[in-house]
């Protein structure tokens, strides 16, 4: 096991809805990813978080937003929802930036938007 | 823009053989790194290899090596002796090489691993 757990690991949602999704990342770790992973795909990166800022964003709009806490957990918040926001939902946490570090993933949240 | 690509969407091997698990990579960094991560259907990303731009040796752990040609730009996973457990969808990654760009991965569309017996 990695250390890092999300919460909920399953969720549905109706259209229009807002969601918030958790990720606890492994002890000592001050940066967490967020990704969006459709089915059948890669992941694709939604953005970062590093010492409670937002460092790096990909191509999703703004109705996704995030949080970073003092501790380094974090969450990610989708409003508006639609139907193609139906994905895995992954966090991933490192311990620092730079080169050489790994990207530790937790479990998903699977989210079914209906 | 960063790419990559794996061109293998299934793939099968018998038990206790070696399998090698394609990647290509496009980018215009000099410094980059190189990611596999298996994927069981439990949907969890576990870590298996790290491949640096500008290491010199191709990495190993265990039974995972990297085959890393940097001028065919390509990053590939042998698996050796393959086992059962080793059946799961394999993405291949890269991450951008300059300080700050901490964690964002660009992935390929995976390739779906069964081992038989």
């Amino acid at each position: 096991e990695t250390g890092v757990t999300q919460s909920p690991t399953h969720l549905i949602k109706t259209r229009g809805q807002q969601v918030t999704l958790r990720c606890s990342s492994q002890s000592g770790h001050n940066t967490v990813s967020w990704y969006q992973q459709a089915l059948g795909q890669g992941p694709q990166f939604i953005f970062q978080y590093y010492r409670e800022e937002e460092n790096g964003r990909g191509n999703f709009p703004p109705r996704f937003s995030g949080l970073q806490f003092p501790n380094y957990s974090s969450e990610l918040n989708v409003n508006a929802l639609e139907l193609d926001d139906s994905a895995l939902y992954l966090c991933a946490s490192s311990l620092a930036q730079g080169r050489d570090t790994e990207a530790f993933f937790g479990q998903g949240t699977r989210l079914t938007v209906v | 823009a960063q790419k990559i690509t794996q061109t293998q969407p299934g793939m099968f091997v018998q038990e206790k053989e070696a399998v090698t698990l394609d990647c290509t990579y496009d980018t215009s960094d000099p410094s980059y790194g190189l990611f596999w991560y298996k994927q069981p259907s439990s949907g969890e990303m576990i870590f298996l290899i790290y491949q640096g731009s500008y290491d010199q040796q191709n990495a190993t752990e265990g039974r995972y090596s990297l085959n890393f040609q940097k001028a065919r730009k390509s990053a590939n996973l042998v698996i050796s002796a393959s086992q059962l457990g080793d059946s799961a969808m394999y993405f291949c990654a890269m991450r951008e090489g300059s300080t700050g760009g901490g964690n964002k991965l660009t992935f390929g569309t995976g390739t779906q691993l069964k081992v038989e017996l």
